[in-house]
């Protein structure tokens, strides 16, 4: 799978977009871009995932650009809540589906 | 939404001991089981990949006699810990995917913190 780059860390202040962005120069015609959040001593949580177009849904938008070698993900309207660690992910359909988790954003969202 | 369940969500135990922690699938059938584990300030890391009614795939540097993974059913999958030592207190979390999935999604197990004494 390829690999992704994401800054380390964020700030937002609560009640503004959260715009992440995650680089996958390597990706190939196949591999999906996934968005995983993790907030504190929780599991994982499912975001959004697309392969070219952009996609939007209760959570989020995610914006790929048209060579596809960067991605970012958007929370319109943040709160406190949405502090986490967030996990941009490429992988393959069917690639065993597993998913290869790197360092992800820490997102800070600040009143 | 898929609801996937840990239990138990933490352990503390003695060194030398084993502990059981079980995952499972609550409103859908999961062919396929991941465990992971995750270290203070580190990222999730997978440990092993379960099909159900076949023998776990370990990752590198994953002992497997160490970490058995038993998935009976397909809706549950347990990892056992035998003779845990404190460098193995983590945070383990198991993922699960849909036997008729689109869009490949999986979905995280609470987790379950492991504190081994």
């Amino acid at each position: 799978d390829a690999k992704t780059t994401q800054p380390p860390s964020m700030d937002c202040a609560e009640g503004r977009a959260a715009n992440l962005p995650c680089n996958h120069s390597t990706i190939s015609g196949n591999e999906y871009v996934y968005w995983y959040r993790q907030i504190h001593s929780q599991g994982p949580q499912y975001i959004i995932h697309g392969l070219k177009n952009n996609e939007t849904n209760e959570m989020a938008s995610l914006i790929i650009t048209e060579d596809r070698k960067s991605s970012t993900l958007i929370l319109p309207h943040a709160t406190l809540r949405d502090t986490a660690v967030y996990y941009c992910i490429v992988r393959a359909h069917n690639a065993g589906n597993m998913l290869t988790f790197g360092g992800g954003t820490r997102l800070m969202v600040k009143p | 939404g898929a609801v996937v369940s840990q239990h138990p969500s933490w352990v503390i135990c003695k060194s030398g001991t084993s502990v059981k922690i079980e995952c499972r699938s609550l409103d859908f059938q999961a062919t396929t089981m991941f465990w992971y584990r995750q270290f203070p300030k580190q990222s999730l890391m997978l440990m092993a990949t379960s099909n159900e009614g076949s023998k776990a795939t370990y990752e590198q540097g994953v002992e497997k006699d160490k970490f058995l993974i038993n998935h009976a059913s397909l809706t549950l999958s347990t990892l056992t810990v035998t003779s845990a030592h404190p460098e193995d207190s983590s945070f383990y979390i198991c993922s699960a995917r849909a036997q008729e999935a689109n869009g490949n999604e999986q979905f995280f197990g609470p987790g379950t913190r492991l504190t081994v004494l």
